[in-house]
């Protein structure tokens, strides 16, 4: 079965730094891979996704992650965080051809402080 | 945005009633989902659907049911609430024909039950 560990469970970053939000999977084979961003009351959007070819893989607003197969990592990163980036980030894992459940990690809390 | 709407977005209800959530989708696609949001959970699969009237349960079934009549509406039913129903409830789609099981989700219902 498929599994995601989220190990930050709470991530405060200042304004204009460096971010990495990590994410281990656990699956046989190469998953789909996905992070997901929900803002305060709102529903969950998708910032990238991964399936197969280049393991750096850009999204939206300026996020990218790195499929790391040795590591079985998916850790999202940005280079600036701007105050608009605190939310809560999810990362998931889908099995490709006939398993179109995901399995979401617990979420990582990300406060940016000016 | 996927066009995805749920109705209520916001329900106060008490223990032992029925409750029905809806979720409506404008985008024709063939998988519907239905998520429980819990601090410290994440979001756990409850039950979704693979096309009208073809459901499976997910991990966190019991107490609920679901029917899909129409591929537009997926609805999910607690027939007696309970206390540990109290959550946010998502619904999401996904699309037929491809590989990638990517979802895209609703704004949530918010579940009281007292």
């Amino acid at each position: 079965a498929q599994s995601v560990t989220q190990p930050d469970i709470h991530i405060t970053v200042s304004e204009g730094a460096s971010l990495e939000l990590r994410c281990n999977y656990s699956y046989g084979a190469t998953p789909y891979l996905f992070w997901y961003v929900q803002s305060p009351g709102q529903g969950l959007q998708l910032l990238l996704k991964y399936f197969s070819g280049d393991t750096l893989v850009q999204g939206i607003k300026g996020f990218e992650a790195e499929f790391k197969r040795s590591q079985s990592s998916f850790n999202l990163r940005k280079p600036s965080v701007h105050w608009s980036d605190a939310a809560e980030y999810f990362c998931a894992v889908g099995a490709p051809f006939g398993n179109e459940k995901l399995t979401f990690g617990t979420g990582t809390r990300l406060t940016i402080i000016p | 945005d996927a066009g995805i709407t749920q109705s209520p977005r916001h329900k106060v209800t008490e223990t032992g009633t029925p409750v029905t959530l809806r979720c409506h989708q404008t985008e024709n696609h063939r998988y519907m989902y239905w998520y429980r949001q819990d601090p410290g959970h994440g979001l756990r699969l409850i039950h979704y659907s693979y096309g009208v009237k073809d459901t499976d349960k997910g991990e966190v079934s019991d107490g609920y049911s679901v029917s899909r009549s129409k591929t537009e509406d997926f609805l999910l039913t607690l027939e007696s609430a309970t206390s540990s129903q109290t959550s946010v409830y998502f619904c999401a789609i996904s699309p037929a024909m491809t590989k990638y099981n990517e979802q895209f989700f609703g704004p949530g219902t918010r579940l009281t039950v007292l």
